[in-house]
């Protein structure tokens, strides 16, 4: 079955530079999530969208912007990067805004920022 | 705030025996709960989830949950560990505060399945 997909996988920056992370969402799923799991932490929510449209914000720093695409899959824009921004970036999907349904997750993005 | 706590950092069992992931939530209105395991460098994979029903779930690789509503916990087992059981365990509860359909994880316990 296909699964979430992130790019790229592994990403290294130097500070003040940009990143842009991609995801691409289990087909007719139309929930976007992203997560940032630092070294040895749980993941926190940072942003997620419904049918294009952000639908919640947690704790995502102003330097980050996202956004989803016609096509569902989504993009999480990093600018400014800072040493503390290297983390494993999450994202899953899902179907429907509510509803009961499970989050499928990506495999990450592995953002090192030197 | 919705939140679930695991309050075992590591959890150490041999293989054949019964294991147990300790969580419990804290939330207003209805849980909704859910496992996910990950392996290192890896993504975090859905394991069960509780919504409403039986108390004991059924999962993924063998793993259940039972949820306990007086104990306000929702442990994680497996009648006979496996050393492939080995893995970052993960409770999560689905958040609605802000509107939309976040999941809040606990910090994860980590399972070591020992020959």
């Amino acid at each position: 079955a296909a699964g979430v997909i992130q790019s790229p996988r592994h990403l290294i920056k130097e500070k003040r530079e940009t990143a842009t992370l991609k995801c691409y969402p289990i087909p007719r799923h139309d929930t976007v999530y992203w997560y940032q799991q630092g070294p040895g932490q749980d993941p926190q929510f940072l942003i997620s969208f419904y049918e294009k449209m952000q639908s919640d914000k947690g704790s995502i720093p102003d330097r980050f912007s996202a956004q989803q695409f016609s096509d569902y899959h989504s993009e999480l824009n990093m600018s400014s990067l800072e040493l503390g921004d290297s983390a494993l970036y999450f994202c899953a999907s899902k179907f429907g805004r509510q509803g009961v349904h499970e989050q499928y997750f990506g495999p990450g993005t592995r953002l090192t920022v030197t | 705030a919705q939140s679930v706590a695991q309050p075992e950092d590591q959890v150490n069992v041999a293989e054949g025996n019964p294991l147990t992931v300790k969580c419990t939530y804290s939330v207003s209105g209805n849980p909704y709960l859910f496992w996910y395991v990950q392996y290192p460098n890896r993504g975090l994979q859905f394991l069960l989830k509780y919504i409403t029903g039986d108390n004991l779930v059924k999962g993924s690789y063998g793993f259940e949950a039972e949820f306990n509503k007086s104990q306000t916990s929702f442990h994680l087992k497996k009648p006979s560990a496996l050393v492939s059981d080995s893995a970052l365990y993960f409770c999560a509860v689905r958040d609605l505060t802000g509107g939309g359909n976040k999941l809040t994880f606990g910090t994860g316990t980590q399972l070591k399945v020992e020959l």
